[in-house]
């Protein structure tokens, strides 16, 4: 089963813009993640969000966090093309073995 | 550093066919993970590692599936017999430690199985 479920499924942007997209989840969290996922390319980790914390910035990343509403927000700001790609979160589940499910991501594309 | 090595990274099989997916870690991380992904969706995990110990198998078909990782660093997932199902893609992943959070990804290999 997936914990997370990303919204929207799909955006398109232009170059310059900001992108935002959510998560949100069913049951209590150690820690939120972030990961990107280039076509035809692994994940990479981008940003991990502690319960206890709220806000986290890098570089052109902010991630927030609302454990009273189970969600969490990814904005890239001044998107680029190199941004097209899709984006998961990824939740442990508090008191679990610190495996994090992954949810069906967002599609981004960002046109040039 | 090299990332997580993965090969092959392209396979195609019959249904009721063998197959072996490899997986070298990066260098020094414990924690070996294998997930299989299908088209639109998000990793699922198939099997963690610690070391050479298999610590989470709970989501892996071992009536089909199985997977090994001796001397605790290369790891193979086998499939056999394959299902036409069984098409997608299996990532192999680590990280330093149960814990560390974040994973390192290989590239993945897309099976596709006819």
């Amino acid at each position: 089963s997936q914990q997370g479920e990303e919204d929207p499924q799909a955006l398109s942007i232009q170059e310059g813009e900001n992108a935002t997209m959510n998560c949100s989840y069913k049951t209590s969290i150690n820690n939120l993640q972030w990961y990107r996922q280039n076509s035809g390319r692994g994940l990479v980790h981008l940003i991990l969000i502690r319960s206890n914390e709220r806000e986290k910035h890098s570089g052109r990343l902010r991630v927030t966090l609302d454990t009273s509403k189970k969600s969490s927000s990814l904005l890239i700001t001044a998107s680029r093309a190199a941004d097209t790609a899709s984006y998961f979160c990824a939740t442990d589940a508090a008191g679990g073995s610190y495996i994090p499910t992954f949810g069906r991501g967002t599609s981004l594309i960002v046109h040039p | 550093e090299a990332g997580v090595v993965q090969s092959p990274r392209y396979k195609i099989i019959e249904k009721k066919q063998p197959v072996a997916f490899w997986c070298n870690p990066i260098s020094g991380h414990n924690t070996l993970y294998w997930y299989r992904q299908n088209l639109g969706q998000g990793p699922e995990l198939l099997i963690r590692y610690e070391n050479e110990e298999a610590v989470d198998d709970s989501q892996l078909p071992k009536d089909r599936f199985s997977a090994e990782r001796l001397k605790g660093v290369d790891s193979t997932l086998k499939i056999q017999p394959a299902e036409l199902g069984d098409s997608a893609v299996y990532l192999c992943a680590s990280s330093s430690r149960t814990g560390a959070y974040e994973q390192y990804f290989g590239p993945g290999t897309r099976l596709t199985v006819t």
